[in-house]
């Protein structure tokens, strides 16, 4: 079956302007992450999702990142005011629930902030 | 202190070769652990989970040691495509699933 995919794959954009980035999770998974890799980085949490469930924001960097998931199942990042250290890959995953469930990451969203 | 630490190598080895990783940790507490394997420019993959018994999945072995805190992954008999970075990975949080990543371990096999 299809598997998570996220869009744009690429995107390039001026310091100061806000981006949204899109994932669409593998159909019937009810637990979402986001995840940043940045170069020379390992990937580092974000935020997740599951169900109904508040959010856990406890890894967005700053008051400038935020997400939503519609739905219960597609997600998206947004940041706004985007600073040139905010150029990274951005990861999504889906799980078919939260806890001990394997992940499966999509290609992610390149970033790159001029 | 990073909550997970790898050597970022590159390990650079013939094929046909044993090579071997090892990953430390630092909370005492972690309960679940995972080798990812990660393509140049692709998403993570599971490659295999890690069990206190150790296990194996064909040439890969995996194997964890609490009282010392460290996950090791031995490749035996290297391939061309055993080439990527490999990462230790654990639960932040077992009830949401969050995964903590270490920076990766880059393999490169030679011919």
């Amino acid at each position: 079956g299809a598997g998570v995919s996220q869009s744009p794959s690429n995107k390039v954009t001026e310091k100061g302007k806000d981006v949204e980035l899109r994932c669409d999770p593998i159909s019937g998974h009810t637990a979402l992450y986001w995840y940043r890799q940045s170069l020379g980085q390992g990937l580092e949490f974000l935020i997740y999702f599951q169900g109904n469930s508040a959010p856990d924001k406890s890894g967005l960097p700053s008051d400038r990142f935020s997400a939503e998931r519609t739905g219960g199942s597609v997600s998206t990042l947004t940041i706004q005011r985007t600073q040139q250290e905010d150029s990274a890959v951005y990861l999504c995953a889906s799980s078919q629930s939260g806890g001990s469930y394997e992940q499966y990451f999509g290609p992610g969203t390149r970033l790159t902030v001029t | 202190r990073k909550e997970v630490e790898q050597d970022p190598g590159p390990f650079n080895v013939p094929e046909g070769a044993t090579v071997a990783f090892n990953c430390t940790y630092s909370n005492s507490a972690s309960q679940s652990f995972f080798w990812y394997r990660q393509d140049c420019r692709k998403e993570p993959k599971l490659l295999m989970s890690v069990y206190s018994s150790g296990n194996e999945d064909g040439r890969f072995t995996a194997q964890l040691n609490r009282a010392s805190q460290y996950i090791s992954l031995l490749i035996r008999d290297s391939k061309l495509s055993d080439s990527a970075t490999y990462l230790c990975v654990l639960y932040g949080s077992s009830n949401t699933g969050k995964l903590i990543f270490g920076q990766g371990t880059t393999l490169q096999v030679k011919p």
